[in-house]
């Protein structure tokens, strides 16, 4: 069974850093593109980042030069390594996996930036 | 790339036809999809490439469109179906603002 499981979040003040995981089962991270979407609270879903099978990434504006999506094919996990957090950077965020479209999304985690 | 859709909220009742359109702020061929989102939970993907259905959806929610513009039908509303959607473009991923379909 295809899955993807995130872990990570929690509570940070401004200016922190976090690092999310995303443990995927039934695939292999390196043959898909795999995404990181976002959804502050009672806000709709904001696309933040993308890794591609080649190993070339993409983001979001609002995150450019302070979030970095990698992944471990070894432990077939992907990361994204969130600095320099700011108060509406507060969302749950998803991992999900696909080649456009995304077929699979993980239950979420928390984060909160708040003083 | 900007993805406008409308409206943002729709009150209808279970068995009616309701269409929900994404506007695209400049052509994207065929590359969007749609997704429902429980209160709680991720979001589920209904229809990729404007208009294949995704595996397991029932039959009742269809795409079209292309170019710029796109729109998803539910034909016959259930009461499951009741739930915010979302329309994205994989150009460059964004997302629409969503729908929320509520019970008149």
């Amino acid at each position: 069974e295809v899955q993807l499981v995130e872990s990570g979040g929690g509570l940070i003040q401004p200016g922190g850093s976090l690092r999310l995981s995303c443990a995927a089962s039934g695939f292999s991270v390196s043959s898909i593109y795999m995404s990181w979407v976002r959804q502050a609270p009672g806000k709709g879903l904001e696309w933040v980042s993308i890794i591609y099978t080649g190993g070339s990434t993409d983001y979001a504006g609002s995150v450019k030069g302070r979030f970095t999506i990698s992944r471990d094919n070894s432990k077939n996990t992907v990361f994204l390594q969130m600095n320099t957090l700011r108060v509406d950077d507060t969302a749950v965020y998803y991992c999900a996996r696909g080649l456009g479209a995304l077929d699979t999304w993980g239950q979420g985690t928390l984060v909160a930036v708040s003083s | 790339i900007q993805m406008t859709q409308s409206p943002s909220t729709l009150s209808a009742s279970v068995g009616d036809r309701v269409n929900i359109t994404c506007r695209a702020s400049e052509n994207i061929s065929m590359w969007v999809a749609w997704y429902q989102q429980k209160p709680g939970r991720a979001p589920k993907l209904l229809i990729y490439r404007a208009s294949t259905l995704e595996t397991g959806v029932p039959s009742r929610f269809s795409g079209s469109g292309s170019g710029a513009e796109f729109t998803l039908t539910i034909s016959g509303l259930q009461p499951d179906d009741f739930s915010t959607y979302y329309c994205q473009q994989y150009n460059s991923y964004s997302f629409g603002q969503g729908t929320k379909v509520d019970i008149k």
